[in-house]
């Protein structure tokens, strides 16, 4: 079946940290992979996506690599800001009209 | 910038009601969807709609579920007979194209809790 793991959170880190947040999926198929993005109070948006094997997907710093070999779409940032505080999901959508997402992992980013 | 609306935000109900959330997708879309998600739990899938009928469901989309676009904008979920395990966050969410990298956009999400 389909289904996408992130780490569990939540995670804090200081201003300018290094941010890795994992994310490993199981599909059938090949899949397109996604990271969406909850900001307080609002709904979930897209934050970047791959949509085939070696894509690297990036915006606003984050960037994440499809990895086919290790089933993997970890979300990375090198200097991370105050204003990424958020829940951040990773998701997979394989062919059909499904999207799968993970359980969110929580960042929070202290001055 | 479009966005999906949804109402009410937040709902509390008892046990046995019935409750109507609310959505209206983004005008040109044309694919709707309903997610929840339990407290610490996954985001799930609950239901996908096109073309005025259910394209795709989970098993958790029962009996007690139905969903409805009753007049061309609104597009509604309706649980019939509400349980405690149906205390969530409901997303609803809308997509224009059947494409494997379209973007879903995303509703901020109806509270339901259930006493």
């Amino acid at each position: 079946g389909n289904s996408v793991t992130q780490m569990e959170g939540p995670v804090t880190l200081s201003e300018e940290a290094f941010l890795t947040i994992n994310c490993t999926y199981t599909a059938t198929g090949y899949p397109s992979l996604f990271w969406y993005v909850q900001y307080p109070g609002e709904g979930l948006q897209l934050l970047l996506k791959a949509t085939k094997a070696d894509d690297k997907g990036s915006n606003k710093g984050f960037e994440a690599t499809y990895r086919k070999e290790t089933t993997s779409f970890h979300l990375e940032k090198g200097s991370v800001q105050v204003s990424d505080s958020a829940v951040y999901f990773c998701a997979l959508k394989a062919p059909g009209n499904q999207f799968y997402f993970g359980t969110g992992t929580s960042l929070t980013v202290i001055p | 910038e479009p966005e999906v609306t949804q109402t009410p935000s937040h709902q509390v109900t008892q046990m046995g009601q019935e409750v109507i959330l609310r959505c209206v997708p983004i005008s040109n879309h044309l694919y709707f969807y309903w997610y929840r998600q339990i407290l610490g739990q996954k985001v799930e899938f609950l239901v996908s709609f096109y073309n005025n009928e259910i394209s795709e469901k989970s098993e958790i989309f029962d009996d007690q579920f139905s969903v409805e676009r009753p007049d061309g904008s609104n597009f509604t979920l309706k649980i019939r007979s509400t349980k405690l395990e149906d205390s969530a966050m409901y997303f609803c969410a809308s997509r224009r194209d059947r494409g494997d990298t379209g973007e879903l956009f995303f509703g901020e999400g109806s509270r339901l809790t259930v006493l």
